[in-house]
């Protein structure tokens, strides 16, 4: 069975910097595909980002990146240039592409808390 | 374009009380639709989902159960409630074969059993 881990609970940043969340995997199966989630206080979930297992280049979306690392089963979210907005709860999930089982599996989340 | 509703967004049920959520999808058809729930300060544990009517697939056993009387309706439902189903449910919603950003939250409703 598949399985996320995100090893870090909680992050405090300062705001404009760089963030990393990290996120790694396990699957034995070649076909899958890599989502990131943000969960405000208000509970909604926002589909961030996502990555192919096949896709050759990092999944990118204005300030969201994914470094993919496939060998080392790795996931990780790189937020530029934070700001207090990102104050969140960040899901890293995976799907694998099986027809009419497509579900998400979620790791446990980490909790960014921007400084200003 | 595709909205997905669910409801109530906050509940207050006593222990040993009936149970019934709601979520209902619009803008699509035949969908895949999940029920998750989250505990406070955890990730979200699959609880069903669905790929067509009647067709629901139980992920843990507890003492919920879902139904799908409709395409595009999912319905979360206990006869009982225990304290240990308070949390936050989420319902959810996909295309079949999706590809990027194919699942769409409902806004989720917090349940606290006392």
């Amino acid at each position: 069975a598949q399985k996320i881990t995100q090893t870090q609970p909680g992050m405090f940043v300062q705001e404009k910097e760089a963030v990393t969340l990290d996120c790694t995997y396990d699957t034995s199966d070649q076909s899958y595909g890599l989502f990131w989630y943000k969960q405000p206080s208000s509970g909604e979930m926002i589909f961030l980002i996502y990555q192919g297992s096949y896709d050759e280049q990092n999944a990118t979306e204005g300030r969201y990146s994914l470094n993919f690392q496939k060998a080392r089963k790795s996931a990780n979210l790189v937020i530029s240039a934070s700001q207090l907005g990102d104050s969140a709860m960040y899901f890293c999930a995976m799907r694998l592409p099986y027809f009419g089982n497509e579900k998400l599996t979620f790791g446990t989340g980490t909790r960014l808390t921007i400084i200003p | 374009s595709q909205t997905i509703h669910q409801w109530p967004a906050t509940l207050v049920q006593p222990v040993g009380s009936p149970l019934s959520l709601e979520c209902t999808v619009e803008g699509t058809s035949n969908p895949n639709l999940y029920w998750y729930r989250q505990a406070a300060g955890r990730g979200l544990q699959l609880l069903f989902y669905s790929i067509g009517i009647d067709q629901i697939s139980s992920e843990v056993p507890q003492n919920l159960s879902a139904s799908r009387p409709q395409d595009r309706q999912f319905i979360l439902s206990s006869k009982k409630l225990l304290l240990s189903d308070s949390g936050f449910y989420l319902c959810a919603w996909s295309v079949k074969r999706q590809g990027a950003g194919g699942y769409t939250f409902g806004s989720g409703t917090r349940l606290t059993v006392v």
